[in-house]
């Protein structure tokens, strides 16, 4: 265990199904990372959180909606999802403090979307 | 923008062989470099990193110099084990300070006995 937890490490979803991704880090962290693993693609930073506000969305629709109801959670709501939004996707916790060699990574949840 | 442009894989290489797997970038300002590793089922971990220009970051036998010039950041490494077999990820941070990262495609590294 790296520290970062993501639940549930696998998900299979209907395209009008909505389902949660939840993301768990007691590192103390306060900065808060949604990547997009798809195969041959360049990974996708998805979402930023710093102290709790949204500082980047990177053009992400808006079947994919974020919530950090504090430092230590972060969600991921999915709603009428595409084939092509299966993916893993990949938290990540960093201290404001450590620059960007202080990236914590979780495991991923493995998402197929039927 | 910033981008980072990894050789395709798969690499399949055998136990002892030598290893190098392309990075380059392309970035506004002057990030600094990174090369994540990803074993099976697990998430990213820091590899190494190197912060300017000439700079060589190394780890467990790996090295990357950051080469300016050519805008580069090659992963070598001199004698695979099986141990090795991972996928690997280039990235570089953003240089306008918000320490985003952004990553490469990564590359599957298979070693054989």
């Amino acid at each position: 265990e790296t520290g970062v937890t993501q639940t549930p490490r696998h998900l299979v979803m209907g395209m009008t199904n909505k389902k949660s991704l939840k993301c768990e880090q007691h590192l103390g962290h306060n900065a808060m990372y949604w990547y997009k693993q798809s195969a041959k693609k360049p990974l996708e930073l998805m979402f930023v959180y710093n102290f709790k506000e949204q500082t980047e969305n990177n053009s992400v629709p808006s079947r994919f909606s974020p919530e950090c109801p504090n430092s230590s959670h972060l969600f991921l709501h999915l709603h009428t999802l595409q084939p092509e939004d299966s993916a893993l996707y990949l938290c990540a916790s960093r201290a404001s403090g450590q620059g960007a060699s202080g990236y914590t990574f979780g495991s991923g949840t493995r998402l197929t979307v039927v | 923008g910033n981008s980072v442009t990894q050789m395709e894989g798969p690499v399949t290489l055998s136990e002892e062989a030598f290893l190098t797997i392309n990075c380059t970038y392309t970035a506004t300002g002057y990030p600094s470099l990174f090369w994540y590793v990803q074993y099976p089922g697990e998430g990213l971990q820091l590899l190494l990193k190197a912060t300017k220009a000439d700079d060589k970051g190394s780890n467990k036998g790996f090295e990357a110099t950051y080469r300016k010039e050519t805008t580069s950041f090659h992963l070598e490494k001199g004698s695979v084990q099986v141990s090795d077999s991972a996928v690997y990820f280039c990235a570089l941070s953003d240089p306008t300070g918000a320490n985003n990262l952004f990553f490469g495609t990564g590359t599957r590294l298979t070693v054989i006995p």
